[in-house]
């Protein structure tokens, strides 16, 4: 098994610029999540999922979108980046809800924004 | 818990000696508790889980220890090794709730 896979592993964009990062999982697991992970501070909860075809916002969703159509795939957007929005970028999936299982983790994106 | 300081702390640990990393959590429901170790340039990587209604759990060479009078979690690491080195970080959740809080993380040095 691949675990968890992101697609791309750094990026470089420009102000304004749009793209979106992709996780896929397969693992069968039906709780997807996007963080943010910046200097100095703990993972970030940006969006996540409990099934196919369900998102919420996390505690950093301003700036950001998701979607779920496929169970072992969950997509973070960026429609209009800002510098702000340098940091690395982290999926994760677990079996259960919060609290109830461990997440797997990506291997990360490393998002730049000129 | 969740730290908001530029430079993690460090601890630095001769190889063979054991390691002990603490961590104070800020919610005193929470119920869960995972210990994970993210070396440079990848995800994190789960190591162990405790429950609220344990103190003690035990791995492979790795120990977590809770203490929840004063909202305190430990890892021990025996004999450690230089594999070990990473970043390693205490996260808390509450069964069913929002979020997992992640603490920022403490960086282990071992050296040979």
């Amino acid at each position: 098994n691949a675990g968890v896979t992101q697609t791309p592993k750094f990026r470089v964009l420009k102000t304004g610029q749009s793209m979106t990062l992709l996780c896929a999982q397969d693992m069968n697991h039906e709780y997807m999540y996007w963080y943010r992970q910046d200097p100095g501070m703990g993972l970030r909860l940006i969006h996540y999922s409990v099934g196919e075809g369900t998102t919420a916002k996390g505690e950093v969703p301003d700036g950001y979108n998701v979607s779920r159509l496929k169970k072992q795939n969950f997509l973070l957007g960026l429609e209009s980046a800002a510098p702000s929005q340098t940091s690395v970028y982290f999926c994760a999936s677990s079996y259960l809800g919060q609290g109830l299982s461990e997440q797997y983790f990506g291997p990360g994106t490393r998002l730049t924004v000129t | 818990g969740e730290s908001v300081g530029l430079h993690l702390p460090t601890l630095s640990v001769q190889e063979g000696d054991n390691s002990i990393i603490n961590c104070a959590y800020s919610n005193s429901a929470s119920d869960y508790f995972i210990w994970y170790k993210q070396e440079s340039g990848k995800g994190p990587q789960f190591i162990i889980d405790i429950r609220s209604n344990m103190d003690k759990r035990q791995g492979q060479r790795v120990t977590v220890l809770l203490n929840k009078t004063v909202k305190h979690l430990s890892l021990q690491i025996a004999a450690t090794q230089p594999g070990d080195s990473a970043v390693y970080f205490c996260a808390e959740a509450l069964t069913g709730g929002f979020k997992t809080i992640f603490g920022a993380g403490t960086r282990l040095f071992v050296k040979a």
